[in-house]
């Protein structure tokens, strides 16, 4: 199956700090790559989401990054919280219906 | 509240007696999506519906059945569960955006 490798799978950082996550992917037909949180003993919960034929998209204190080029996607989160603490992982899809997932990073942030 | 529920939120069985893990969404919407979560794999996709009556494969389907026979609700059906089922599984769906929204999660222990 497709798949989506994360580089780190722990990250701290120091509260106000900005955090990147990064992610690659295999599958160069995917059309539509999104980011997701999950806190211990929840869902996973939408953060922001990027089509291919972007490079960059900007949220509320997030930002994503997606190079077509050396596959990869980046999670930009600033001046980080504390409540940002949980793991966070990208999505990819191909085919319209079918998703592919990373196993994610942990984001530690000290007070 | 738009949401996605799953019923039961934890279940212990023992192997090969058929059970099935509901999940409802009051969004109206068309695609419901069956994944497992495991440590270190990430979030795999088990079976997929574009809408009612129709249902396709995902990842990694063997050991699983789905129905769809009403829009609202998407069950996973384990006709004779074995212990490598023993997993955390998430249902998500989504409407004509592409953002998919996940439940809380049903965490299953096969012995």
């Amino acid at each position: 199956g497709e798949s989506v490798g994360l580089h780190l799978p722990t990250l701290s950082v120091q509260e106000g700090d900005n955090s990147i996550i990064n992610c690659a992917y295999s599958n160069s037909a995917s059309d539509y790559f999104i980011w997701y949180k999950q806190e211990s003993g929840k869902g996973p919960q939408f953060i922001i989401d990027i089509r291919s034929n972007m490079d960059k998209r900007q949220g509320q204190r997030v930002t994503v990054l997606l190079n077509k080029t050396v596959k990869h996607l980046s999670l930009q989160i600033a001046a980080t919280q504390p409540g940002d603490s949980a793991v966070y992982f990208c999505a990819g899809r191909y085919n319209f219906n079918k998703f592919y997932f990373g196993s994610g990073t942990k984001l530690n942030v000290k007070p | 509240e738009a949401q996605v529920t799953q019923n039961p939120r934890y279940l212990i069985t023992v192997t090969g007696k058929k059970l099935t893990v509901t999940c409802s969404q009051n969004m109206n919407h068309e695609y419901m999506s069956w994944y497992r979560q495991d440590p270190g794999l990430g979030l795999r996709q088990i079976y997929y519906s574009m809408n009612v009556e129709v249902t396709d494969k995902g990842d990694v389907p063997e050991g699983y059945k789905v129905s769809r026979k009403e829009k609202r609700n998407f069950p996973l059906i384990l006709e004779s569960p074995s212990p490598n089922q023993t997993s955390l599984y998430f249902c998500a769906s989504r409407g004509g955006q592409e953002t998919q929204y996940f439940g809380p999660g049903t965490r299953l222990l096969v012995l």
